[in-house]
């Protein structure tokens, strides 16, 4: 299995508080994805890193600001969280980006936004 | 608008026998079609994919078929087994681009013993 956590695995916050998740893999893959499921929506991307200081925005990218200043390491931020953030969060790391290579998903962040 | 759909929610077969997992999508110039598995409280795993050359790839149990004129993506499982039991998507790549995948909302598939 690709070598890829995601902390924590948990979290509930409250309306308004700023909440990090994080994404570390040991493969030295250079894409490297946030997803967020939801009932009714399947996965929808977040944002995206190609290289490291490299970013883009996804399909849901509102609300949610990203870092990546290490290769192993892919920050997601809701700077202000809303009670519509609440979802499962995956990280996704492939090597030579999506449909070309497999992605390797971290086993995902439940948070709840009270 | 969804481009890829997977039109039965769930699915229940007997162990042993075969499941058939369907995807339908609407634009022609997706070139990588993948399906991924996923238990509960884990991230998806890849299963198998085809690119837009191909019309068939197996790997052991698993099938997929790919019908360009019909626009139709399905993934067989022979003999299904009671550990497939499991929530199935699949994914689809536009052409060239390799930052994005467009997903299926997935079957939840139950392999009954």
């Amino acid at each position: 299995d690709a070598g890829i956590t995601q902390s924590p695995r948990h979290k509930v916050t409250e309306t308004g508080t700023p909440v990090t998740l994080r994404c570390h893999q040991t493969e030295n893959h250079r894409y490297m994805y946030w997803y967020r499921q939801d009932p009714g929506h399947g996965l929808r991307l977040i944002h995206y890193s190609y290289g490291v200081k490299d970013t883009d925005k996804g399909e849901v990218s509102d609300g949610y600001s990203v870092s990546r200043s290490k290769t192993e390491d892919f920050l997601l931020t809701l700077e202000s969280a809303t009670s519509s953030q609440t979802s499962v969060y995956f990280c996704a790391i492939t090597s030579q980006g999506q449909g070309r290579s497999p992605l390797h998903f971290g086993n995902g962040t439940r948070l709840t936004v009270t | 608008d969804q481009q890829v759909k997977q039109n039965s929610p769930s699915l229940s077969v007997q162990e042993g026998r075969i499941s058939i997992l369907n995807c339908d999508y609407t634009n022609s110039m997706f070139d990588y079609f993948l399906w991924y598995k996923k238990y509960p409280a884990e991230g998806p795993t890849f299963l198998i994919s085809i690119s837009s050359i191909k019309d068939k790839n197996e790997d052991g149990r698993f099938t997929v078929f790919l019908n360009k004129s019909a626009k139709h993506l399905s993934l067989h499982i022979v003999p299904s087994q009671p550990g497939d039991s499991a929530v199935y998507f699949c994914a689809i790549r536009i052409a060239g681009n390799n930052r994005k995948l467009i997903w299926g909302l997935g079957t939840s598939l139950a392999v009954n013993p």
